[in-house]
């Protein structure tokens, strides 16, 4: 079984600065990662995936997220907020066998920008 | 479609009603998600089908809960007696393949509320 857990329920960085929203995960298997966004009314929307491939994932608005299998995180990264990026973010896993594609999110990460 | 349709956006009942959630999903995606997402929290998986067949049902709560897609394509979340707790927005995704870690595209979900 999966499980993923996201440090923070709100986040509040200063627009410019960096954003780091945490994410550790569970898994018996080596797994599939990935960071969604939610904007209000919206549907999640892919930020970007890790399966197994570089370590080192970029995604979409200059987001990016590193795999540490040392440290079972994956946390999610961007150098400079932008007001835009005021948004709930979750974390998802996934084992690679099997339906791959069934996720199982975290509880979710507000982020505030602010001015 | 371009995207994943659902229908209504927004449901209010009284408890103990029947209540009908549609999807329809991107044209050609065989795979078919049902999340439920309460409060505060993150989406959680009810029931994915593989074309027609419910392939892993294993989310859904209980027995008031059923779910169909009779031609493979649209599906119909159908909660029957609801309960206040049944209270939640509901969250369809398609998906090109199952298998390996094919992006899920989620549609708006569907509030429901239930008196």
């Amino acid at each position: 079984a999966q499980s993923v857990t996201q440090l923070g329920s709100h986040v509040s960085v200063s627009e410019g600065a960096l954003v780091l929203l945490r994410c550790n995960y569970s898994s018996s298997v080596p797994p599939y990662l990935f960071w969604y966004v939610q904007y209000p009314n919206q549907g999640l929307q892919l930020l970007l995936k890790y399966t197994s491939a570089a370590t080192l994932v970029k995604g979409i608005n200059g987001f990016e997220a590193e795999f540490k299998k040392s440290e079972t995180s994956f946390h999610l990264t961007k150098p400079s907020a932008h007001m835009s990026d005021a948004a709930e973010y979750f974390c998802a896993v996934s084992a690679p066998t099997g339906t791959a594609s069934k996720l199982t999110f975290g509880t979710g990460t507000r982020l505030q920008v602010t001015l | 479609g371009a995207g994943v349709s659902q229908t209504p956006s927004n449901k209010v009942t009284e408890k103990g009603k029947y209540v009908e959630l549609r999807c329809d999903p991107i044209s050609g995606h065989t795979a078919l998600y049902w999340y439920r997402q309460s409060l505060g929290q993150g989406p959680e998986f009810l029931i994915y089908f593989q074309g027609t067949g419910a392939a892993d049902d294993s989310g859904l709560p209980n027995d008031r809960f059923f779910a169909v897609r009779p031609e493979g394509s649209v599906s119909t979340l159908k909660i029957q007696r609801t309960e206040r707790g049944d209270s939640a927005v509901y969250l369809c995704a398609s998906s090109y393949d199952p298998t390996g870690a094919n992006v899920l595209t989620f549609g708006a979900g569907s509030r429901l509320t239930v008196l």
